[in-house]
């Protein structure tokens, strides 16, 4: 069964300092996601993209955050200079195929980032 | 107001018993709703996905929606042990997904 992955499973960082967290969707889906989830608290969307474009961001999704489809397979989210409250779970997800609108999306198994 | 609300529970039942999970919502613009199970510390899984109002059943999960009173549910029959997680119920108008806080369920032998 095809499934969203997630590198690295766990990334721990200075603040201040950069990181790339990164997903490979499922294949042939259009669209795609990153959400946080603070520990013990809801996970939170962050931003959508779709045909190599933002579609929609949170107020969460700063000028601190960038996301980026670099080839067919790979999605990435960049936190440019990372705070404490970063710290979170970060999820990545996909959704649609073509000529199907549907808001099933599937979720990776997550990125827990450490702000140190 | 939030724009979904969820007992954050523990909810806990013994074994074959049967559960009900709930969420309530404020804005009408939600169509999608979704139910995902999440383990400790993993990511969520799909579990139902209904569009409209009724009820949908799969296995010993149905999942029920009932837009006039912005009311949403998931039963699970028969528990079991393995069904210990936290339901989150996820719903959207289109694409972005506004997530419940999510309920932890205990299903004890």
């Amino acid at each position: 069964e095809p499934e969203v992955t997630q590198t690295p499973s766990h990334q721990v960082t200075q603040m201040g300092q950069e990181v790339i967290l990164r997903c490979v969707p499922i294949s042939n889906h259009l669209y795609f996601y990153w959400y946080r989830q603070i520990l013990g608290q809801k996970v939170e969307f962050l931003v959508s993209f779709y045909n190599n474009e933002i579609s929609e961001k949170s107020e969460i999704f700063d000028d601190q955050f960038s996301v980026e489809r670099p080839d067919g397979s790979n999605f990435t989210l960049k936190i440019r200079s990372t705070k404490l409250e970063d710290s979170a779970m970060y999820f990545c997800a996909s959704s649609g195929y073509a000529g199907q609108v549907t808001d099933t999306q599937y979720f990776g198994p997550g990125t827990r980032l450490t702000v140190l | 107001q939030k724009e979904v609300e969820q007992d954050p529970g523990p909810l806990s039942v013994p074994e074959g018993a049967i559960v009900s999970l709930n969420c309530t919502y404020s804005n009408s613009a939600f169509q999608y709703f979704m139910w995902y199970r999440q383990y400790s510390r993993k990511g969520p899984e799909l579990l139902m996905y209904t569009y409209s109002s009724g009820n949908k059943e799969d296995g010993r999960f149905t999942a029920q929606v009932d837009k006039s009173s912005k009311y949403i549910s998931l039963f699970i029959r028969d528990s079991q042990p393995s069904d210990s997680a936290t339901y989150l119920c996820a719903m959207s108008g289109f694409q972005k997904l506004v997530f419940g806080t999510g309920t932890r369920l205990l299903v004890s032998p």
